[in-house]
């Protein structure tokens, strides 16, 4: 059973300040990794995606993946009121048979990020 | 690309009746997954289509729910006999081979009363 914990919030940052979101996740064989971001009453927007250990910079965003720990963060820079959204983590365990393939994205319940002007 | 696109954004309907949700993906994609989504929680995995084949559902995908993408280009989603627990947003996402990440389009949101 997969399963992705998130802290559900409010997380309250201050505009431009770094925020810091964190994601574990349960299945070991997972290998895809995933943020999300989500404004109410809209769908899941895809902001950051990292398969391989070590960080991945966007902009100013930032994944950071490790595996041995079963931990995905997002860091996101100079943060802005526009920033302030529900956060998403995602995991999906790839495997390889003819073809190719990758089941349904397991999601965390999210994190309420709101960053004060 | 266009998007992701699905139809209706809206349906109200009585308990008892069914539905159809239409999604259309981004054309060069051939995956195409369903997920349902309710206040507070993360989209859940309903289903999910390698071109024309349905490779995975759910078990949160009762016997009432029965998705189709019979040319492996638009799916669609029906629920029969609908129930109040039905009510939900219904997420359809895309992908293409290789890095999977997954587009989601607006989604239909349904109210069963």
């Amino acid at each position: 059973q997969k399963e992705v914990e998130q802290n559900s919030g409010p997380l309250s940052v201050p505009e431009g300040a770094i925020a810091s979101l964190n994601c574990t996740y349960s299945d070991r064989g997972s290998q895809s990794f995933f943020w999300y971001r989500q404004y109410s009453g809209k769908s899941p927007e895809l902001i950051m995606f990292i398969y391989s250990n070590g960080d991945k910079e966007d902009g100013r965003f930032t994944a950071q993946l490790n595996k041995a720990s079963q931990y995905v963060s997002l860091l996101i820079r100079d943060s802005q009121p526009s920033d302030s959204a529900t956060y998403l983590c995602a995991v999906n365990m790839v495997w390889w048979h003819s073809g190719g393939g990758a089941d349904g994205l397991t999601f965390g319940k999210g994190t309420h990020l709101i960053i004060q002007p | 690309d266009t998007g992701v696109s699905q139809n209706p954004r809206h349906k109200i309907t009585k308990r008892g009746q069914n539905v159809t949700f239409r999604c259309d993906p981004i054309s060069e994609h051939n995956r195409l997954y369903w997920y349902r989504q309710t206040l507070g929680q993360g989209p859940e995995f309903l289903t999910y289509f390698q071109n024309e084949a349905q490779l995975e559902k759910s078990r949160l995908l009762s016997d009432r729910f029965s998705a189709e993408r019979p040319k492996g280009s638009f799916s669609t989603l029906e629920i029969q006999r609908t129930e109040q627990g039905d009510s939900a947003m219904y997420l359809c996402a895309s992908s293409r081979d290789g890095p999977y990440e997954q587009y989601f389009g607006p989604g239909t949101r349904l109210t069963v009363t």
